[in-house]
């Protein structure tokens, strides 16, 4: 079965501390992709990052960054210098191929406080 | 502006009644979700469609119904039969199947309606 563990229910730190959010996945599929989404206080999911089972080569985008590691089936995500604005739930999925269903972790709550 | 729209943004329902939730979107993706999230959890699966005139049950399906006879539109009812519909629904879009021949295209999600029982 298909599996997503993010093991971090909440985390709070001090602005512009560095902070690492866990991501873990289980799948038989040799082919897959996987995503990390934000949900601000307002609701809405925001896509951050697709990434495929091929493409192991880490990924940055300004404070974001994420590690991929198949030999640990992690896909672990990083916020540089965190600010206030960083505080939301923030959910890593794994994608199902022949529906486009997305299997979602339980989400962690990042707190960033001034 | 291009997006998905859902409305309402809150929504009571008293209990016995069926509730109707609409999902639009003007991206011209072909596949549309809708997703029940409660509170502390990550996202269910209630039902989805790759394409007009067609959709399938997601893992939560019991006591929801949808239809999708325009690309834009996919409407989640929300039926008496649902025993526990209090949750924030969300309605997703994507296109069609990806560079790695399945569906495996970002979603984007609307803002979602928060459902009341009272």
């Amino acid at each position: 079965a298909q599996k997503v563990t993010q093991a971090q229910t909440e985390i709070s730190v001090v602005e512009k501390e560095d902070v690492t959010l866990d991501c873990v996945y289980e799948t038989r599929d040799t082919t897959y992709y996987l995503f990390w989404y934000k949900q601000p206080p307002s609701g809405e999911l925001v896509f951050l990052i697709r990434r495929n089972s091929f493409d192991e080569q880490n990924e940055i985008s300004g404070r974001y960054s994420w590690n991929f590691q198949k030999s640990t089936s992690s896909f672990n995500f990083t916020i540089t210098a965190s600010q206030v604005v960083d505080s939301a739930v923030y959910f890593c999925a794994l994608s199902e191929l022949s529906t486009g269903k997305l299997i979602f972790g339980q989400g962690t709550t990042l707190q960033v406080k001034p | 502006d291009g997006g998905i729209t859902q409305s309402p943004k809150y929504l009571f329902r008293k209990e016995g009644q069926n509730v109707t939730l609409s999902c639009e979107q003007n991206l011209n993706h072909d596949a549309m979700y809708w997703y029940r999230q409660d509170p502390g959890q990550g996202l269910r699966l209630i039902y989805y469609s790759q394409i007009v005139n067609d959709f399938q049950k997601g893992d939560i399906a019991e006591g929801y119904s949808v239809s999708r006879e325009k690309k834009e539109s996919f409407p989640l009812t929300v039926t008496s039969a649902q025993k526990n519909p209090t949750a924030f629904y969300l309605c997703a879009s994507s296109l069609d199947k990806g560079t790695s021949g399945g569906f495996d295209n970002e979603q984007f999600f609307g803002p979602g309606t928060r459902l009341t029982v009272l």
